[in-house]
């Protein structure tokens, strides 16, 4: 059964950088896209980007700017990293898998909350 | 971008009711769409893919259904544990969109 696990601080100061790492167990890294998807407190999900096992990412193009997302195949995991955080960025960060030929995500983390407060 | 829209945002119901919920694409998303269940403090959770096909262990009284620009997710017989919210989600770019959300609750 996959399971994937995010880790990292629950909070970070003002225009610092936000850094998660989304541990992936039992599941192949190829052929599927590892995604990261927020959820602000009370509302919707926004889908923020994916990576392929090759390193091919695509991002939101309101985040671009500030996101960075990576993989370790040696470590199984990959990596969220999203620079110049404000309030705004306060949210519950889930780390999730997209099965290609499906075009849907089919396993998620149980996601962390991510302060963004001094 | 594509941009997806959903209707209603709330939707009042009772056990055994069939409940019907719209999504909407800003352009064809073709058959590029996914329908999740969340529930309070939990993970969504995938019902539908690729417009149709319903994912393995989910219900078969969640069924949807659309192309191009306009997808329905429909529960046949609304059961007790299928109060949350459905959010709809377009895989059809490189650059992937949820829909605002839909909550059902208790009439």
């Amino acid at each position: 059964q996959v399971q994937l696990r995010e880790s990292g601080p629950g909070l970070v100061k003002p225009s610092e950088t936000l850094s998660l790492t989304c541990g992936v167990y039992d599941a192949s890294f190829s052929g599927v896209y590892w995604s990261w998807v927020r959820q602000p407190p009370g509302k919707g999900l926004e889908w923020i980007g994916e990576i392929t096992y090759s390193g091919r990412t695509n991002y939101n193009p309101s985040l671009k700017s500030r996101v960075t997302i990576s993989i370790d195949l040696s470590k199984n995991h990959f990596s969220l990293r999203l620079n110049s955080v404000t309030a705004a960025d306060t949210a519950v960060y889930y780390c999730a898998r997209v099965y290609g030929a499906k075009g849907g995500i089919d396993y998620w983390g149980q996601g962390t909350l991510v302060t963004a407060s001094s | 971008d594509i941009q997806m829209t959903q209707s209603p945002s709330t939707l009042s119901a009772s056990v055994g009711d069939r409940v019907t919920i719209t999504c909407r694409a800003s352009q064809s998303v073709s058959n590029w769409l996914a329908w999740y269940q969340q529930k309070p403090g939990k993970a969504p959770k995938l019902l539908i893919y690729k417009a149709s096909s319903l994912e393995s262990g989910v219900p078969s009284r969640f069924s949807g259904s659309g192309s191009g620009t306009e997808f329905t997710l429909t529960i046949s017989g609304l059961q007790p544990d299928d109060f949350a919210t459905y959010y709809c989600q377009q895989f059809n770019t490189d650059s992937q969109t949820f829909g605002p959300g839909t909550k059902v609750d208790i009439k």
